[in-house]
């Protein structure tokens, strides 16, 4: 398909344990973010990347998250050493890059719980 | 740093309802302003989107208008539809940002419109 993919949609794991989220942006979206949408909190902005440029990692909300985007297309969120309050939904987003359009295409999220 | 506030719902309506979702903001620039919609089992998508102020976004029979003077984005539509079930968030991005389209989210007012 043309959108934003995302996997795994569903992630089960245990509390400490290591877990690697995938995002497939839109073929030529030089811009990628990622999100975390928890139970009554919204959307929680966690990272962004634009081209070659230094990624904007503000939002990340310990050093257990990092996240990398190889060759300008994929990227892979990690989060190490999983809290059961990381449980929530990870979104991706890409976009064209074009300030002030503000139209970012999201996947629909890689759902993951911490037992 | 920016922010949004919207309603809380759950807002729940009678088709042919007429609706009403406040949004106000914070921002310490010249913010664009947009609505996103999040329909059962999908992603989020731009529904609307405001880039300067007294500019009205419009889609699917939904608008908003971008009112400086008060700092308010609300979303209106004047006869809802079963099919309008959805989450809508309100989001803002920042111009004073260097260019970057990140967005900042509110937490989300969850609508059910019933036949």
């Amino acid at each position: 398909g043309a959108g934003v993919s995302q996997s795994p949609s569903n992630k089960v794991t245990e509390k400490g344990k290591d877990v690697e989220l995938r995002c497939d942006p839109i073929s030529g979206h030089t811009a990628l973010y990622w999100y975390r949408q928890s139970l009554g909190q919204g959307l929680e902005f966690l990272i962004y990347f634009q081209g070659n440029s230094a990624p904007d990692k503000s939002g990340l909300p310990s050093d257990r998250f990092s996240a990398e985007r190889t060759g300008g297309s994929v990227s892979t969120l990690t989060i190490q050493r999983t809290q059961q309050e990381d449980s929530a939904v990870y979104l991706c987003a890409s976009s064209l890059g074009d300030y002030h359009t503000g139209e970012l295409f999201f996947g629909e999220g890689s759902r993951l719980t911490v037992l | 740093g920016d922010s949004v506030t919207q309603m809380e719902g759950p807002v729940t309506l009678s088709e042919e309802a007429f609706l009403t979702i406040n949004c106000t903001y914070t921002a310490t620039g010249y913010p664009s302003l947009f609505w996103y919609v999040q329909y059962p089992g999908e992603g989020l998508q731009l529904l609307l989107k405001a880039t300067k102020a007294d500019d009205k976004g419009s889609n699917k029979g939904f608008e908003a208008t971008y009112r400086k003077e008060t700092t308010s984005f609300h979303l209106e539509k004047g006869s809802v539809q079963v099919s309008d079930s959805a989450v809508y968030f309100c989001a803002l991005s920042d111009s004073t940002q260097g260019g970057s389209e990140k967005l900042v989210f509110g937490k989300g007012t969850k609508l059910t419109v019933n036949p």
